[in-house]
Parts: structure tokens; C-alpha cells; sequence
């Protein structure tokens, strides 16, 4: 079974610019998380989708981050525009429809972001 | 307030020992679960073990085991046999509710495992 990917693994943008990352999740997965992940802490969840609906949003910097989860497939996390403290490394996960039993979120490799 | 904690930023472990890796955790929901993630330096997350609230033994799986002590708050992973591959940073997540799958993480504590 294939995992979760993501693209790009690596970016460096200037401060003001803008970013967006993009997820794959596992097949079949109708759940999807986007989480930051600044340096020396755990990760934090920015957006929760179930299918193509948002589920929790409710850290995510709305003025300059946004999220979508085209036919609840493939999902995309912009930032526009970037600041230095988002540097950070994104992870996305993805997990079964909740309240199908335990399941743990399978993650992607991340996306490590540098603003400069 | 804090619903993960992991007090310990950093430990040493010397090879083929055991290490336990605390971790507290706070919640009003009679329903939760609680995940015990290792990152390596790649940067992945990998999933080691998850323990139930409502799972009467403490779970294990191979040289990972979780001490569950639900009255203290507490789900001390404990690895067994350290291998020089255990180095990394370990994570102590728990999700709340039988219908939301979202993480809360604590802060990780980095192990370092020498021969």
C-alpha cells in the first residue's frame, strides 16, 4: 500500500512570498490533517478535513493560510503571504473516517519550509 | 492548559539497555487514546504503539511497551533492549472523543542511544 506523499520535500522563499505544498493520501483515507511542526516541537494541527469538508480549522492562520481538499482526494496548504515564523516543517496525515475504530494517522514524509 | 507533557527534553541511554520515556496527559473525555510516534533525524513520523483508554493491559509491541497508569494521568513508553537505530526524537499524542481522530502532541524528548 502506498503512504502518504508530499511535495515538495525541501523549499526556501523570501519573507512575503508565497508557498504551497501539496499531500496525497493514502487510498481510501477520508480523513486528511495538515500539522506544523517548528523546530525542537511537536507538531500542531492546523486543519482537519473529513472527505472534502472542513472538520477543524480552527489554528490556522486564516489571513494568510489556506487549505483545500479538491473531490476529497489531493489537498494543498498555501501561505501567502510568508512570514519567517513560518518555518517549520508541514506534515500531512491522513486516517480512516473516524468512529470506524481504533486507527492510528499514517503521515508523509513533510515538507520542510525556510523563509528567509 | 497543556494536554500532553513530556518533561524530559533529552536522554542518554547506553546500548542494549532500557529506557523509559515519560509522558502525562490531561482530558475530561471518558474516551481517549494515546500514540507514542519516533521521528528520526529523515524527519518522518513513525507510529510505535497506542493504548486505549477503555484497554484493560498495557500494550505492547515488540521492545516498545506503555505503561498505562490511568489514575496518574500517565503512559510511559518504555523501550527495551536500546538499539543504536533508536536514536531519535519520540513523541506522546493522544486523541480524544470515540469520532475525532486529531492529535494533540507533547514537546518530544530526544533520545540518544551510545555503544
Amino acid at each position: 500500500e502506498a503512504g502518504v506523499a508530499q511535495s515538495p520535500r525541501y523549499k526556501i522563499i523570501e519573507k512575503r512570498q508565497s508557498v504551497a505544498f501539496w499531500c496525497n493520501p493514502i487510498s481510501g483515507h477520508a480523513t486528511l490533517y495538515w500539522y506544523q511542526q517548528i523546530l525542537g516541537q511537536g507538531p500542531k494541527l492546523l486543519i482537519q478535513f473529513q472527505n472534502n469538508g472542513v472538520v477543524d480549522d480552527s489554528q490556522l492562520p486564516k489571513d494568510r493560510f489556506s487549505a483545500e481538499r479538491l473531490k476529497g482526494v489531493d489537498s494543498t496548504l498555501k501561505i501567502q503571504p510568508a512570514k519567517l515564523e513560518d518555518s517549520a516543517v508541514y506534515l500531512c496525515a491522513s486516517s480512516p473516517p473516524a468512529g470506524t475504530g481504533f486507527s492510528e494517522q499514517y503521515f508523509g514524509p513533510g515538507t520542510r519550509l525556510t523563509v528567509t | 492548559a497543556q494536554k500532553i507533557t513530556q518533561t524530559q527534553p533529552g536522554m542518554f541511554v547506553q546500548e542494549k539497555e532500557a529506557v523509559t520515556l515519560d509522558c502525562t496527559y490531561d482530558t475530561s473525555d471518558p474516551s481517549y487514546g494515546l500514540f507514542w510516534y519516533k521521528q528520526p533525524s529523515s524527519g518522518e513520523m513513525i507510529f510505535l504503539i497506542y493504548q486505549g483508554s477503555y484497554d484493560q493491559q498495557n500494550a505492547t509491541e515488540g521492545r516498545y511497551s506503555l505503561n498505562f497508569q490511568k489514575a496518574r494521568k500517565s503512559a510511559n513508553l518504555v523501550i527495551s533492549a536500546s538499539q543504536l537505530g533508536d536514536s531519535a526524537m519520540y513523541f506522546c499524542a493522544m486523541r480524544e472523543g470515540y469520532n475525532d481522530y486529531k492529535l494533540s502532541f507533547g514537546a518530544g524528548t530526544t533520545v540518544t542511544v551510545r555503544a
